[in-house]
């Protein structure tokens, strides 16, 4: 069974710092998505990587995908109070795309 | 255009109980995947439903079951509740069982078992 590890667990910052998340596989990733999620919604898509070596920017938000394919980051580039929330890493679980695997999540909360 | 729409929000039910949870995929998608999220931890897949079939499973008990409407809409059935099935359960959808364009998750319902 393939885990995805997330670390840290827990991460509280001030305005205006920057932060990195990661997530890690035991084995090699087919794809692999980010969401944030907030207190009280479902997880919302931030972005998919699917090639190694991938690096993709959501305004202040970079993500890298590794290139074993095992490993990502996510990087937040002068964190907002409206990036707090709980940051999930998900993976497919077979080569047909079925059966997303979550990992335990990052719980970012960025303070004023 | 609306997105995945989840019925009821909350819910308190006593053990043994049995439940049912709704879910209405985001227009233009056919599949719906159900998560079970308990407090502080990553969604647990429970089952994906495409074309009205269970296409995969977790690793859940047969208390889980579900069900899939030809107008793609979803339900999630547990039966003889216990107080470990409190979680935050969430659905999502996507066109086709992939989900390479990613999915989209409705707020969930909160399930409580008292």
């Amino acid at each position: 069974t393939q885990l995805l590890e997330q670390s840290p667990q827990f991460l509280s910052i001030q305005e205006g710092e920057n932060l990195t998340v990661y997530c890690n596989s035991s084995s090699v990733f087919s794809s692999l998505q980010w969401y944030r999620q907030e207190p009280g919604e479902g997880p919302v898509l931030l972005v998919t990587v699917v090639t190694g070596g991938e690096v993709k920017k959501l305004k202040r938000l970079t993500f890298q995908f590794g290139d074993a394919r095992k490993d990502s980051s996510l990087h937040i580039t002068a964190a907002q109070t409206g990036d707090t929330g709980l940051y999930l890493c998900a993976e497919t679980l077979d080569n047909y795309g079925q059966n997303f695997v979550f990992g335990p999540g990052t719980r970012l909360s960025v303070l004023p | 255009d609306a997105g995945v729409t989840q019925s009821p929000t909350h819910l308190i039910k006593t053990r043994g109980q049995q439940v049912t949870l709704r879910c209405s995929p985001k227009s233009g998608h056919d599949t719906v995947s159900w998560y079970q999220q308990a407090l502080g931890q990553g969604p647990q897949f429970i089952f994906q439903y495409y074309e009205e079939e269970e296409r995969q499973r977790g690793n859940f008990p047969d208390r889980f079951s579900g069900h899939q409407f030809p107008n793609y809409s979803s339900e999630l059935n547990v039966n003889a509740l216990l107080l470990g099935d409190s979680a935050l359960y969430l659905c999502a959808s996507s066109l086709g069982t992939r989900g390479s364009s990613g999915y989209t998750f409705g707020s969930g319902t909160r399930l409580t078992v008292v």
